[in-house]
């Protein structure tokens, strides 16, 4: 099956500063990987995803960027604030088979002021 | 639209016994999960349905004993519960590749 490693486990950066979460994923037929942005005490929340037909996607301060030959996706945040403040979770799933997502263990992040 | 429910919000049980989580979704979302979370492992898949009637095992299923008998309801039965499934449990619905969790169960197993 599949299986996503997540680097680092933890990461704290100052307030405007950026942010890199990275993921591998082991199963070459996997073509969709969310981003989740947990809280504290909170449900996951999906924040971005990509697609493999797709190198790169951006949303305002967030963006995620695939490399399928590598096998491996990364999160990208800029201009970090406070809010940013959380677990963030990679997950890996066929399309199709969505709700068998594989997910990372996690990255917590801390934005310092 | 309540999206996604689950109660109870915390539960303690002691070993050997018995309970179910529930799970609830007002979506009419074919598709629904149940993920077990604990620290350090991230979440890990217990069982899913693809509609009603129809349930598989995830990664993780030993345990644990699911039913779907409508679109609505997807709920989640610990025959007999040991400190290893003391645990947060996400229920979850998909629609389109978008998963959608509910709150959480947070469970202690004494």
């Amino acid at each position: 099956g599949e299986n996503v490693e997540q680097h680092p486990s933890t990461l704290s950066v100052q307030e405007g500063d950026s942010a890199v979460i990275k993921c591998t994923y082991s199963d070459s037929a996997s073509n969709y990987f969310p981003w989740y942005k947990q809280e504290l005490g909170k449900r996951p929340q999906l924040i971005i995803d990509i697609r493999s037909n797709v190198g790169e996607k951006k949303d305002q301060r967030i963006a995620v960027t695939l490399n399928k030959t590598a096998k491996h996706f990364s999160l990208h945040i800029t201009e970090t604030q406070p809010e940013d403040s959380a677990v963030y979770f990679c997950a890996a799933s066929v399309t199709g088979g969505g709700n068998k997502l594989t997910f990372g263990t996690g990255t917590q992040l801390k934005v310092e002021l | 639209n309540a999206g996604v429910t689950q109660t109870p919000k915390f539960q303690v049980l002691k070993t050997g016994q018995s309970m179910t989580l529930q799970c609830a979704q007002d979506m009419n979302h074919e598709y629904m999960s149940w993920y077990r979370q604990d620290p350090g492992m991230g979440l890990r898949l217990i069982h899913y349905s693809v509609g009603a009637g129809i349930t598989d095992q995830g990664e993780v299923p030993n345990g644990y004993n699911v039913s779907r008998s409508t679109t609505e309801d997807f709920p989640l039965r610990l025959l007999s519960a040991a400190p290893s499934q003391t645990s947060v449990y996400f229920c979850a619905s998909l629609l389109g590749e978008t998963q959608y969790f509910g709150p959480g169960t947070r469970l202690l197993v004494l």
